[in-house]
């Protein structure tokens, strides 16, 4: 098991590019989720997926678009880069059990905006 | 408004002591927290949990404590060793509501020396 896989792990965009994040995972989990880091501030939603085929906004989703292509694959795409999405990526999925919901994360993507 | 909050950005501690993180929460609609443990240039690792229903778990050398007329959990890691020595995110969420995704607080570094 690979769990939670993310390409690329490291790019370099200018300003007004556009590029797509890439995860997939091999749990068989419903959700799938898209988070940012940065400095002092933690880990913030972008987009969520609680199932395939269904997207919804998080705490940050401007400036961003998702697809759930199946249910291992989540991506996140970035139609026109600004250096304040300079960030580090993170892609998780979860599952639930007994009522408790735990979630996976992927290495990350660390993304520079020129 | 930070509906998890972790107000120390850092701790010091030496190896064999305790360890003791604290993370305060506002919502009281949280039903279940959750502890990560995050490396640098890796994706963050689940630690240990715990369901509004109970006010401890323990799992090794990690026990997280809740307290809900508090609002605040703790971790304690007995004994502390160098590889300890990480971010430590809490997070929260409510499995009952729509949008399940976790509220992650700042982090807290955990710097352990031998």
């Amino acid at each position: 098991n690979a769990g939670v896989t993310q390409t690329p792990k490291f790019q370099v965009l200018k300003t007004g590019q556009s590029m797509t994040l890439q995860c997939a995972q091999d749990m068989n989990h419903n959700s799938m989720y898209w988070y940012r880091q940065d400095p002092g501030m933690g880990l913030r939603l972008i987009y969520y997926s609680a199932s395939e085929g269904t997207t919804d906004k998080g705490e940050v989703p401007n400036g961003y678009n998702v697809s759930r292509l199946n249910k291992r694959e989540f991506s996140l795409r970035l139609e026109s880069a600004a250096p304040s999405q300079t960030s580090v990526y993170f892609c998780a999925s979860s599952h639930e059990d007994r009522g408790q919901e735990t979630q996976y994360f992927g290495p990350g993507t660390r993304l520079l905006v020129l | 408004d930070q509906q998890v909050k972790q107000n120390s950005p850092s701790l010091s501690v030496q190896e064999g002591r305790i360890s003791i993180l604290n993370c305060d929460y506002t919502n009281s609609m949280f039903d279940y927290f959750l502890w990560y443990k995050k490396y640098p240039a890796e994706g963050p690792t689940f630690l240990i949990s715990i369901s509004s229903i109970k006010d401890k778990n323990e799992d090794g050398r990690f026990t997280v404590f809740l307290n809900k007329s508090a609002k605040h959990l703790s971790l304690h890691i007995v004994p502390s060793q160098p590889g300890d020595s990480a971010v430590y995110f809490c997070a929260a969420n409510n499995l009952y509501q729509a949008g399940t995704a976790l509220i992650f607080g700042k982090g807290t570094t955990l710097s352990v020396s031998s």
